[in-house]
């Protein structure tokens, strides 16, 4: 099994550039989440979406947009990149089980390295 | 959004010794969770532990919580090369948030 994947690995951007991360799950997953990585801050969730067809924001939505494809696939567009959004970006997925979505453990992708210049 | 802290930041031990670190927060939790993540990839799962339990166990791993104290312990036994990581504990509160600490990186030496 592959578990969640995220394309590209890494990339550069200058300012103003745009941009889909992708991210695809094989474990028949409801629940699917993007989250960014900053030295020193922990994981900030973005956007995430508890089911297929349903998105909502997350800590630090500003700058981006997501859609939920289908139930295995989550995208995270950049639309106007900006220097502030370099990070490493994870997406992840879980079992959506009674009581919310976090009470089942998250399955992350190996991330994407983003530099925006 | 509370976040949970991870003490130590750091911690560097020999092959063969036991690591410890904690994490600790100020509000309510429903579980909270640990994760690893080595250098480069994305975090892996550890151990979930709810509010109504004290401690659990998965291998060389043992995970206790202490909700009148607010903080819970990730011990490592016998540690090896492999578990040289960051560990990063997540706390699942009220509303359905998980929220994720600063982590402790772990180096263990050979």
């Amino acid at each position: 099994n592959a578990g969640v994947t995220q394309t590209p690995k890494f990339q550069v951007l200058k300012t103003g550039q745009s941009m889909t991360l992708q991210c695809a799950q094989d474990m028949n997953h409801n629940s699917m989440y993007w989250y960014r990585q900053d030295p020193g801050m922990g994981l900030r969730l973005i956007y995430y979406s508890a089911s297929e067809g349903t998105t909502d924001k997350g800590e630090v939505p500003n700058g981006y947009n997501v859609s939920r494809l289908n139930k295995r696939e989550f995208s995270l567009r950049l639309e106007s990149a900006a220097p502030s959004q370099t990070s490493v970006y994870f997406c992840a997925s879980n079992a959506y089980g009674t009581g919310g979505g976090y009470n089942s453990p998250l399955h992350f992708g190996n991330g994407t390295r983003l530099t925006v210049t | 959004s509370q976040q949970g802290e991870e003490d130590p930041q750091a911690l560097s031990i020999q092959e063969g010794e036991n690591a410890t670190m904690n994490c600790s927060y100020k509000t309510s939790i429903n579980n909270l969770q640990w994760y690893r993540q080595n250098s480069g990839r994305g975090l892996v799962h550890l151990i979930l532990i709810r509010s109504n339990e004290r401690e659990k166990h998965s291998g060389r791993l043992r995970v206790t919580l202490d909700t009148s104290k607010k903080s819970s312990s990730l011990l490592i036994t016998a540690s090896r090369a492999a578990d040289t990581a960051s560990y990063f504990c997540a706390l699942k509160a009220a509303g359905n948030k998980l929220t994720f600490g600063g982590g402790t990186r772990v180096l263990v030496k050979p």
